[in-house]
């Protein structure tokens, strides 16, 4: 079965610190994609950054970029410089080659002024 | 680009109507469009995902004669909640990918809808 784990429930940060979102998972497949999205208050869910397994170079967006270990089945997201408008939940979801998307449970992010 | 639309954003109705949802993919087509429930504090949970043209693939405890999708082109996909119930309430939403490119290998997602039965 293909399981992805978010440990984090909450997290907290000072505008302008850095902060790691973790999320791991697991699968038999060698080849997936795998997302993080973002779900502020307004609910509406924004693609955030995307990598596709069979890339070594992790993928950055601006502010945000991740640290993906392919043996470890580790997939963080990393957000620099945060602003008040990075609060939101945030799921990180894998297409492991059925198409659908398996998310993960999510991690409320405040970003404290 | 990659721009998701839902209507309605928010619908209250009585117990025992029907309700249709919209989604539309504004500026691509869209191959396959995908309908999840979301309830409070939980993550998206899959119902359904339907192509162009073809019948829809229910997920496992969802009842297709209780959520009728269809998919009449490539930039629209329906989702009629039937003699709707209080239990039916909830937030749905739907996603869409594209046909070509980065675009199909991710789903973009519109703004969800709000459903209330009373």
């Amino acid at each position: 079965a293909q399981t992805v784990t978010q440990s984090q429930p909450e997290m907290s940060v000072q505008e302008a610190e850095t902060v790691t979102l973790s999320c791991t998972y697991d699968t038999s497949e060698s080849n997936y994609y795998l997302f993080w999205y973002k779900q502020p208050p307004s609910r509406q869910m924004i693609l955030v950054i995307r990598q596709e397994a069979y890339k070594q170079q992790n993928a950055t967006e601006n502010r945000f970029s991740v640290n993906f270990q392919k043996a470890a089945k580790s997939f963080s997201l990393k957000i620099s410089d945060s602003q008040l408008g990075d609060t939101a939940m945030y799921f990180c979801a894998f297409d492991f080659g059925n198409e659908k998307l398996t998310f993960g449970t999510g991690t409320r992010l405040t970003i404290i002024p | 680009g990659a721009v998701v639309s839902q209507h309605p954003s928010r619908v209250i109705c009585k117990s025992g109507t029907s309700v249709k949802i919209e989604c539309r993919s504004l500026d691509f087509q869209a191959t396959t469009m995908f309908w999840y429930r979301q309830f409070p504090k939980q993550s998206l949970m899959l119902m359904a995902t339907s192509n162009e043209g073809s019948k829809a693939t229910y997920e496992q405890g969802v009842e297709k004669d209780k959520f009728l999708i269809n998919h009449a082109s490539l930039t629209l996909s329906t989702l009629t909640v039937t003699s709707a119930h209080p239990e039916d309430s909830s937030f749905y939403i739907c996603s869409a990918r594209g046909l070509r490119g980065r675009m199909l290998d991710t789903q973009y997602f519109g703004p969800g809808t709000r459903l209330t039965v009373l």
